[in-house]
């Protein structure tokens, strides 16, 4: 099993739509999380971190289940420039920000 | 600031042949780490520096690899000899730790291997 898993994608949505992205990680001991993006053929770069509490930044919304060990990224209001891959980030916590990346979902928007 | 700093971007080099691959952190950070992304496996670690020294390499595939950090502000990463499944985007990041909080890790651009 890997330790963080993403659906693949892609997402296909229309401007202005709402979409969501869920991710799961298997280390029940990961203290923090993280959204990262990555643009094709770019280095990732982070979107925002992961509160227990919730956390909103604009338009994106990143939840935290600590007891399912789920974390979500919604979208809300999709631009043309959200298209990316969208990396669910997982600190491992061992001494050092170890970050355990899933393999990503991809979103295109379109006109 | 310049940024993580990597070179070369692309590097096409044939089976058997040592590659080297290159990094300046980001000046002040002092904790650098080598990934490596494929579409298979996705970004994983492979090992990682703080204040110059080896923490873990416990990623680092097997003893072809190997990675130096001379100074705080360059390191490489070196694959000897080179075989065809080493292809995939290597990336460098850095990042400034502290105790008990977890700082942006801010990525290098990348480079592109492709072991023929």
């Amino acid at each position: 099993r890997k330790e963080v898993e993403q659906d693949p994608g892609p997402f296909n949505v229309p401007e202005g739509a709402t979409v969501a992205f869920n991710c799961t990680y298997s280390n029940s001991a990961s203290q923090s999380f993280f959204w990262y993006r990555q643009d094709c053929r770019k280095e990732p770069k982070l979107l925002m971190s992961v509160y227990s509490s919730g956390n909103e930044d604009g338009r994106f919304t990143a939840q935290l289940n600590r007891a399912s060990q789920y974390i979500s990224l919604l979208i809300r209001d999709s631009k043309l420039s959200d298209s990316a891959t969208y990396l669910c980030v997982v600190n491992e916590n061992t001494g050092f920000q170890k970050l355990v990346f899933g393999t990503g979902t991809r979103l295109l928007v379109s006109p | 600031d310049a940024g993580v700093i990597q070179s070369p971007r692309h590097e096409v080099t044939e089976m058997g042949q040592e590659v080297t691959l290159r990094c300046k952190p980001i000046s002040g950070h002092n904790s650098l780490f080598w990934y490596r992304q494929t579409m298979m496996r996705g970004l994983e670690l492979l090992i990682y520096f703080n204040n110059n020294v080896p923490i873990d390499d416990s990623g680092m595939p097997e003893d072809r690899f190997s990675a130096k950090m001379p100074n705080a502000s360059f390191s490489t990463l070196k694959i000897q000899p080179s075989e065809p499944r080493d292809s995939a985007v290597y990336f460098c990041a850095s990042s400034l730790a502290l105790a008990g909080e977890d700082l942006e890790q801010y990525f290098g651009p990348g480079t592109r291997l492709t072991v023929t």
